[in-house]
């Protein structure tokens, strides 16, 4: 059973325009929810990550919104660019330091 | 400072072979994991440390051992290789309170 829904399995945007990538979760444990990015070839690298005490988080170009009640967090990139086109997984913190990891977004930034 | 070092990379395996993949770390982490990449599936956790001499199972543990004797090395065996554990594994670390997983660059699996 995934512990963390995340959608679209892939998404193609032109450069320039806004790429947003919704997770779900399910388990109220969780208290951290980090966005790795993966390139090809690559090990997966946090980007930017969240805990459940705040709706938003900023940093450049990368936006996650947290809504609690809904259980629901996203990653908005801003002015997408090319260089941008990698694998996006969200993630939850359970006990334990455990991690729960969506299924991953393929994301295209088209020039 | 190397970080998360993981070996081989790439790797072939027969049917009921067995192989130890190795993860090696010089940030002094007390977390390590093991993760498994698999299409249409994200990561999901095999095995994981909290410190030395100290292991416990993940999601997916099965047909997988762990030992942890130092804080710098944790491997990961396969005792009977499957054609099911044909994967990518992912190690990665983290720092006693602090959240942020580093991962090695991954080791690709083929189990014919």
């Amino acid at each position: 059973q995934q512990q963390v829904k995340q959608s679209p399995q892939s998404l193609i945007v032109q450069k320039g325009g806004i790429s947003i990538i919704n997770c779900a979760y399910e388990n109220t444990a969780f208290d951290y929810f980090p966005w790795y990015q993966q390139f090809p070839g690559k090990g997966p690298a946090l980007l930017i990550a969240i805990r459940p005490d705040v709706s938003e988080k900023k940093e450049g170009r990368f936006t996650i919104s947290f809504n609690k009640s809904a259980k629901q967090f996203s990653l908005h990139i801003m002015d997408s660019q090319p260089g941008d086109s990698a694998t996006y997984f969200c993630a939850a913190r359970g006990t334990g330091n455990q991690f729960y990891f969506g299924t991953g977004t393929s994301l295209t930034v088209i020039p | 400072n190397a970080g998360v070092t993981q070996t081989p990379k790439f790797q072939v395996l027969k049917t009921g072979q067995s192989m130890t993949l190795q993860c090696a770390q010089d940030m002094n982490h007390e977390y390590m994991s093991w993760y498994r990449q698999d299409p249409g599936m994200g990561l999901r956790l095999i095995h994981y440390s909290v410190g030395a001499g100290i292991t416990d199972q993940g999601e997916v543990p099965n047909g997988y051992n762990v030992s942890r004797s130092t804080t710098e090395d944790f491997p990961l065996r396969l005792l009977s290789a499957a054609p099911s554990q044909t994967s990518v594994y992912f190690c990665a670390t983290s720092g006693s309170g602090a959240y942020e997983q580093y991962f090695g660059p991954g080791t690709r699996l083929t189990v014919t």
